[in-house]
């Protein structure tokens, strides 16, 4: 069965700091992975995914992430980190991906906050 | 534009009564309907799956039903409800194209089982 960790539940750094959010999952095929963000007293937004090519995806608000099959991660980056990026971001994994619909998994959760 | 309308937007319920949450999917004909819990503080949960009218699969079994009665709407129900029904749910929709489509997430009904 897939899972995805996210090992970090809060995270807090500077303004102008770099940020990475760290991404896990085990799954037996390759993976479609996704971030998302949820900021305070919203509903969840799409980031971005990975399907397959390019290591490194770029997505919405600046953020791009980083797939390693190496070592099964999918950390989240951004640089550099604003106030405003401050919220709750999920790692999700997709599979089997030859569905005709979405089964996600979800990682618990990283809240992220930015001190100005 | 796609827009997408869950309610209500808050509910506090007895233990033991029922449930009924909605989802309304407008500029989108034939979505993927999914309706996701999530605890306080924890993770998503996906709980039913819907690909076409009349049809719905459960994915998670929390003695909760769903149905979709019309192509743009998605209903969560119950008959009693239990203390452990407390948390967030949210109702989304994808095109219905594969599983590498985005979820387009609604802004959820919060629910306090007492």
């Amino acid at each position: 069965a897939q899972s995805v960790d996210q090992p970090d539940a809060h995270v807090t750094l500077y303004e102008g700091a770099s940020l990475e959010l760290r991404c896990s999952y085990s799954y037996s095929a390759a993976p479609y992975l996704f971030w998302y963000v949820q900021y305070p007293g919203q509903s969840l937004q799409f980031l971005l995914k990975y399907i397959t090519g390019d290591a490194v995806v770029k997505g919405t608000k600046g953020f791009e992430a980083e797939f390693r099959k190496s070592n099964s991660s999918f950390n989240l980056k951004k640089s550099p980190a604003h106030w405003s990026d401050s919220a709750k971001y999920f790692c999700a994994l997709e599979g089997p991906p030859s569905s005709s619909f979405s089964k996600l998994v979800f990682g618990q959760g990283t809240s992220l906050s930015v001190v100005p | 534009a796609q827009t997408i309308h869950q309610w209500p937007v808050a509910e506090i319920k007895a233990v033991g009564s029922p449930l009924s949450l909605g989802c309304t999917i407008k500029g989108k004909s034939s979505p993927n309907l999914y309706w996701y819990w999530q605890a306080t503080g924890g993770t998503l949960q996906q709980l039913f799956y819907s690909i076409t009218v009349g049809q719905v699969e459960s994915v998670v079994q929390l003695n909760l039903s769903a149905s979709r009665p019309k192509d743009d709407q998605f209903i969560l129900s119950t008959e009693k409800l239990l203390l452990s029904h407390s948390g967030f749910y949210l109702c989304a929709w994808s095109r219905g194209t594969g599983a590498n489509e985005r979820l387009f997430f609604g802004h959820g009904t919060k629910l306090s089982v007492l």
